[in-house]
């Protein structure tokens, strides 16, 4: 079955510094979707990648998938207080039913004013 | 934007009580699902529905049931509820199936004393 591993698993950052977190497939990605989840919130939809070296950005957060599709990475440029919580990837889950999504655990960031 | 509406945002019952969490969207989404969110496990998918008065089992049926009369709501049923079951609960809802993502609820946090 497919597994995705999100590191590192928490990330604490001066307000102002860029980051990364990454996702990483144990199968090749058909679809790969970034999630923002404030604490004791739902989830919230940021952006969707699909094929190989696609880029996306929204405000200061920009998504990449690799050119294997096996990788996705989120960077944060000059991060700020609004962007702490848990990021969350998710990908199509051919095996499983094309309706299901498979989650990685997350990775918590704090920002530091 | 896609609504979905989670009932209750935080909920406490007894053990061996019937709880019932309701989920709404308002989006024609053919697919609806619910998970549950707990530390260091992520997100597990409980059960999914496909259409109306259908439904799949997701990873961690057991003790739940759930219910889709009509195309917009989709409940999930804890029979008689144990203190294994307490937890953030998520709805989720989807049109169609990969390369579109799901759209999240606020979550329920459930509380079994």
């Amino acid at each position: 079955s497919q597994e995705l591993e999100q590191s590192p698993q928490s990330l604490i950052v001066q307000e102002g510094k860029n980051l990364t977190i990454n996702c990483t497939s144990s199968k090749t990605l058909y679809g790969l979707y970034w999630y923002k989840q404030k604490y004791g919130e739902g989830l919230i939809f940021l952006m969707m990648l699909q094929k190989g070296g696609e880029e996306k950005s929204h405000e200061k957060i920009t998504a990449k998938l690799d050119e294997k599709k096996q990788q996705s990475s989120l960077h944060i440029t000059a991060s700020q207080p609004s962007h702490a919580g848990i990021y969350l990837c998710g990908a199509d889950n051919r095996e499983g039913g094309s309706e299901k999504l498979v989650f990685g655990k997350g990775t918590k960031l704090t920002v530091n004013p | 934007d896609v609504k979905v509406t989670q009932s209750s945002r935080y909920l406490v019952k007894r053990t061996g009580e019937k709880v019932f969490l309701e989920c709404v969207q308002d989006m024609d989404h053919e697919n609806m699902f619910w998970y549950r969110q707990d530390p260091g496990l992520g997100l597990r998918l409980i059960y999914f529905s496909y259409d109306v008065k259908m439904k799949e089992k997701g990873d961690i049926p057991e003790g739940y049931s759930v219910s889709r009369e009509k195309k917009e709501r989709f409940s999930l049923i804890l029979e008689s509820a144990s203190t294994n079951q307490t937890s953030m609960y998520l709805c989720a809802s989807r049109k169609g199936g990969p390369g579109q993502p799901q759209h999240f609820g606020d979550g329920t946090r459930l509380s079994i004393l």
